[in-house]
């Protein structure tokens, strides 16, 4: 089946940890993004990926890393440096090409602070 | 700059009655606009998208849209609502086909028997 996975579903960091999401997808899209969800806000988007080796910072960047070696897969890095960081993460991707192509997400990691 | 409002956080409706959840967007370009369905501590699904081909889009569950370019509007009906349809709900819209996705921040449907 093709789709987007991404893992693990639940994670717990302590304070001043880093800590890194994955997400995987087959089905060839050149664009990858990582979303942050939390109640009442929507989504707002860390940040996104057109091309393999090149990413850009989308409106929440700060606390956070990607990495975009490999077209299927786009990890995202929870640093220390991200002061508020338990919240809803989606992974989510889609073709570059052609009008009106919607975005495929996974199923979310739940980030907890303990 | 794109923008999408949606006009109410929380709708209730019983069981059978209509859905209606609004949606403004503001966009200097022609926009692509999709509605997305989430239960809760799930992914995000496509309901239903717009293109620029037919104005009144059918999504599935029984879901549809209509695009009103006058009145920049994209709002998202059901003519009976089950039990199943309590989720949340986000409207979405893109600039072209590479455009960044700007979110609504969503509507929470709840469904009464």
């Amino acid at each position: 089946d093709g789709g987007i996975t991404q893992s693990p579903k639940y994670l717990f960091r302590k304070e001043g940890q880093n800590v890194t999401l994955s997400c995987e997808q087959n089905l060839n899209h050149d664009a990858m993004y990582w979303y942050r969800q939390d109640p009442g806000q929507g989504l707002r988007l860390i940040y996104y990926s057109q091309i393999v080796n090149d990413f850009q910072k989308g409106d929440i960047a700060e606390g956070y890393s990607v990495s975009r070696e490999k077209k299927e897969s786009f990890p995202l890095t929870v640093t220390s440096a991200q002061k508020n960081p338990t919240a809803f993460y989606l992974c989510a991707s889609s073709p570059t090409q052609g009008m009106g192509t919607e975005a495929f997400f996974g199923q979310g990691t739940r980030l907890t602070v303990v | 700059a794109q923008s999408v409002t949606q006009l109410d956080s929380h709708v209730s409706v019983s069981e059978g009655t209509p859905v209606l959840l609004r949606c403004n967007y503001s966009s200097s370009y022609s926009p692509s606009l999709f509605w997305y369905v989430q239960h809760p501590n799930k992914g995000l699904q496509l309901l239903l998208k717009y293109t620029s081909a037919a104005t009144l889009v059918k999504g599935i569950n029984g879901f549809e849209a209509e695009f009103k370019k006058s009145e920049t509007s994209f709002h998202l009906t059901k003519p009976s609502a089950h039990m199943s349809d309590a989720a949340e709900y986000f409207c979405v819209v893109r600039r072209g086909s590479q455009g960044n996705l700007i979110f609504g921040k969503g509507t929470k449907l709840s469904v009464k028997p």
